[in-house]
């Protein structure tokens, strides 16, 4: 098993531009989620989904997007980067089922110039 | 709004010393708190506590979580440089029907030969 596959794991932008950052995730979990870490902020959930068709709203959504269409994989799209997206982005999965640890990918280090 | 407060923030220790890492945590609708330790990359999980008084250990680091003041406390006892990263709480919350990790801050600890 490869746990959570985050991809790439770097990536520099120009304000304006727009990408996916992708997430895959080969041990059948229901729960898939998107985090961004910030010097001082400790993570902060961006959007999450409890299974293929299914996504909600974290605590700073605003400025991505995300789409569930197969239970392996949750892309997280940025519309048109700006400067304060630059963050290292973590996707982390669980079971939905009983109490589950949530199980994190190495993370995507993004600089938007 | 759901908050978790992690004390201290930052903390430099000799190799052989014990430490108490401290999270305290307001969320509606509690189901359970996480420690996960952070080195260079992906968050590890280390606890997943819902029960008051219950302690969970592993080796050198125990936990335990007191539901009625809201606390845990995480203990590593003879320290290793090994030990040194940014070790994380987070409260699982339900809301609207979802689970939501909310995270502290971390505390970054450094042992020091």
């Amino acid at each position: 098993n490869a746990g959570v596959t985050q991809t790439p794991k770097f990536q520099v932008l120009k304000t304006g531009q727009s990408m996916t950052l992708q997430c895959a995730q080969d041990m059948n979990h229901e729960y898939m989620s998107w985090y961004r870490q910030d010097p001082g902020m400790g993570l902060r959930l961006i959007h999450y989904s409890v299974g293929a068709g299914i996504t909600d709203q974290g605590e700073v959504p605003n400025g991505y997007n995300v789409s569930r269409s197969t239970t392996e994989d949750f892309p997280l799209r940025l519309l048109s980067a700006a400067p304060s997206q630059t963050s290292v982005y973590f996707c982390a999965s669980r079971m939905d089922r009983g109490n589950q640890p949530q199980h994190f990918g190495d993370g995507t280090r993004l600089s938007i110039l | 709004e759901d908050k978790v407060v992690q004390s201290p923030l930052s903390l430099v220790v000799h190799e052989g010393d014990t430490v108490t890492l401290n999270c305290s945590y307001e969320v509606t609708n509690f189901r359970s708190l996480l420690w996960y330790k952070q080195e260079k990359k992906a968050p590890t999980f280390l606890f997943m506590l819902t029960s008051s008084g219950i302690e969970k250990k592993s080796g050198r680091l125990s936990s335990i979580l007191d539901k009625k003041e809201l606390f845990s406390i995480l203990n590593i006892t003879a320290t290793q440089t090994g030990d040194s990263a940014v070790y994380l709480c987070a409260v699982e919350a339900s809301k609207g029907g979802s689970e939501k990790l909310v995270f502290g801050k971390g505390t970054k600890l450094t042992v020091n030969p």
